[in-house]
């Protein structure tokens, strides 16, 4: 059975702290590994990565990929209460048919 | 446009009724999704559409029933639901292929609460 999993479930910081959060994957027929943030309503994807070792970059935010170890990180640096939210990991695999894979998710707190 | 939009937002409903949820996307995109999510849950797949043809039925009660009119709608249809039914329905929409098919496009998701 495909399985990811994120770590920690849920993390509370200050404005200003870096936060690294984990995700690993066990899954068949690895395509991609996306992150996502969600609030209070849908998912806003983030990044997706497919390379090992390729940083992707967006402002505050980074992610890399190591597929031979099976995990991702996000980066968050320099925080602010904005980033509050669930932060999903997500993998995209084929079995029998094209699916997104979702982990349970960290809940960020950034306190001011 | 790079949208998909649900509607209803909001649904409530008794365990008698019928109800639909729908979904439309204008991307282009071949494969369309359904997913429940619980309150502090994440999405959890109920079904895949992949070229207007069901390809992934993650053992749904048939209370629900997915349809597919064309390459850009998506309906779920809904009938004498439980209490616990009650969750965020959420409808995506991606590109088919390999390699990394790219981001999941997400609606704003119908709220759904059965009394």
């Amino acid at each position: 059975e495909d399985k990811v999993v994120q770590s920690p479930l849920s993390l509370v910081v200050h404005e200003g702290d870096t936060v690294t959060l984990n995700c690993s994957y066990e899954v068949t027929n690895f395509r991609s590994l996306l992150w996502y943030k969600q609030e209070k309503k849908a998912p806003t994807f983030l990044f997706m990565l497919t390379s090992s070792g390729i940083e992707k970059k967006s402002g505050r935010l980074s992610s890399i990929l190591d597929k031979k170890e099976l995990f991702s990180i996000l980066n968050i640096t320099a925080t602010q209460t904005g980033d509050s939210a669930v932060y999903l990991c997500a993998v995209e695999v084929d079995n029998y048919g094209q699916n997104f894979v979702f982990g349970p998710g960290t809940r960020l707190s950034v306190l001011p | 446009d790079t949208e998909v939009t649900q509607t209803p937002k909001h649904l409530v409903m008794g365990m008698t009724n019928k109800k639909s949820l729908k979904c439309e996307q204008h991307m282009g995109h071949r494969a369309m999704y359904w997913y429940k999510q619980k309150a502090k849950k994440p999405p959890e797949l109920m079904f895949v559409y992949s070229y207007e043809k069901l390809s992934i039925n993650e053992s749904v009660p048939s209370r629900f029933s997915p349809e597919c009119p064309n390459s850009s709608l998506l309906n779920l249809h809904l009938h004498a639901l439980q209490p616990e039914d009650s969750a965020l329905y959420l409808c995506a929409s991606s590109q088919v292929g390999g390699g990394g098919t790219g981001e999941l496009f997400f609606g704003e998701g119908s709220r759904l609460t059965v009394l």
